[in-house]
């Protein structure tokens, strides 16, 4: 069980919007800490999506975007493309743990 | 364009020590910018992290790992290592190694190698 928690899937049309929350606590999110997104292909190393809450890398298009607010955050994907599927993880140090932890994965199906 | 590889054996028997390497080409692991890290993934589950090391050697570990987990740096190599002591089936994964920014976010991955630990 994780300590970020994630919906374990969600799907949507190609063209539409969906998001994807991630849930933590007062010792992680709710403290301040940094939430990081990233995009992992089927058989491949997870990529970096989102970094600093709301920051893109160089080349992530800018349809992917981020947002924190008190325990929680979230990572919005506008205009879906069948590229886009894939499971998205988003990740935050703990206070309590001492560490860096992942959410549970969302798996994103676009229909 | 940085780029990090793993290499070590994919089969470990139980009981024994996994030992991974992770070599970096194409910039320097002796920056004061960057943490260096591992993180490891069971067949069909999420991502988990085990630790990190910085150039000067200071190490920090998943508690629920920690007894076990050993990472080391080799900067003239522009290597570093991940070593896991009395291995089980649970430590069956594909681990990456990635470079970890000051903000936490890991910016760069290694393709990632699938350990199996059975005898």
């Amino acid at each position: 069980q994780s300590v970020l928690t994630q919906p374990p899937s969600v799907s949507g049309a190609p063209g539409q919007r969906v998001t994807i929350s991630c849930t933590g606590s007062s010792s992680n999110i709710g403290a301040g800490y940094d939430v990081h997104w990233y995009q992992q292909l089927p058989g491949t190393a997870p990529k970096l999506l989102i970094y600093g809450n709301t920051n893109r890398p160089s080349g992530v298009p800018d349809r992917f975007s981020g947002s924190k607010s008190g325990t929680s955050a979230s990572l919005a994907i506008s205009g879906l493309q069948a590229e886009d599927e894939a499971d998205y993880y988003c990740q935050s140090y703990d206070s309590s743990l001492s560490g860096w932890v992942f959410g549970g994965g969302t798996k994103l199906t676009v229909l | 364009q940085l780029q990090l590889q793993e290499s070590g054996p994919g089969l470990v028997k139980p009981s024994e020590t996994l030992s991974l390497t992770c070599t970096v080409s194409g910039g320097s692991i002796n920056s004061s910018s960057y943490y260096w890290g591992w993180v490891r993934q069971p067949p069909g589950k999420g991502l988990e992290w085990i630790g990190s090391i910085y150039y000067s050697g200071s190490t920090y570990y998943n508690p629920s790992l920690q007894t076990r987990v050993t990472i080391s740096v080799f900067t003239s190599k522009n290597q570093f290592s991940l070593k896991l002591s009395s291995v089980t089936a649970a430590d069956t994964a594909v681990y990456y190694c990635a470079r970890q920014g000051r903000s936490g976010a890991y910016d760069f991955w290694g393709q990632g190698t699938l350990v199996t630990v059975s005898s």
